[in-house]
């Protein structure tokens, strides 16, 4: 099975400070997404990348950054967390566009 | 941008009871997936759909999706309380790159 594995499942971080969130998957995709989950609001994708290297901004890219030096990794950057990042953030990744998606755990996010 | 819009947004049924999401979109879709996300966990790929009129079974769960691919039902026979937690359809249109997906019906089914 592929594994996407989110490297915390809790985080604590004050305002201001920069955030590594990190993805790494073992199956060799692609493709690979970084969404956030909020209650009522979905899924609403960040940023994704289809190669090493490559970036692309998704629905909400404002405060992120990403960075993909590796096939298997694809890193989340908060640059300067703010109170209202708090929330549930989900790595994927899927071997090409018309195939299901594989989701990490998730990091519940907490920016006090 | 491209929308899907899923309804409800929550169903609470008794156990044996039925459910039904929909999911719709106002443009013509290349395909449409179904994740199932339990209460805590992640959510999971259950489905792809691809052709229009397609229809696909696994167990007491059936996928549909429309003949003008603009819209998608899940419908569950006979519900469990393992049932619960959260449907997403996620949508993909031709030329698109990602899926879009829609806010979720949380399903909570009373023993």
């Amino acid at each position: 099975d592929v594994k996407v594995t989110q490297s915390s499942r809790y985080l604590v971080k004050r305002t201001g400070e920069k955030v590594f969130l990190e993805c790494v998957q073992d199956m060799d995709h692609e493709n690979m997404f970084w969404y956030r989950q909020d209650p009522g609001l979905g899924l609403r994708l960040i940023y994704f990348s289809y190669d090493v290297k490559m970036k692309e901004k998704g629905d909400i890219p404002e405060g992120y950054s990403v960075s993909r030096e590796k096939k298997e990794r694809f890193s989340l950057i908060l640059e300067s967390a703010s109170t209202n990042q708090t929330s549930m953030y989900l790595c994927a990744s899927s071997l090409w566009d018309v195939y299901g998606y594989t989701f990490g755990s998730g990091t519940r996010l907490t920016v006090v | 941008g491209q929308q899907v819009m899923q309804i409800p947004q929550y169903q609470h049924v008794q156990e044996g009871e039925d459910f039904t999401t929909y999911c719709n979109s106002s443009t013509t879709l290349s395909n449409i997936q179904w994740y199932k996300q339990r209460p805590g966990g992640h959510p999971v790929f259950l489905i792809q759909l691809v052709k229009s009129g397609e229809v696909k079974k696994q167990k007491r769960l059936t996928f549909q999706f429309g003949e003008a691919k603009k819209n998608s039902s899940l419908h569950i026979t006979a519900t469990q309380t393992t049932d619960v937690g959260t449907y997403f359809c996620a949508g993909l249109w031709e030329y698109g790159n990602k899926l879009v997906f829609g806010a979720g019906t949380i399903l909570r089914v009373k023993s």
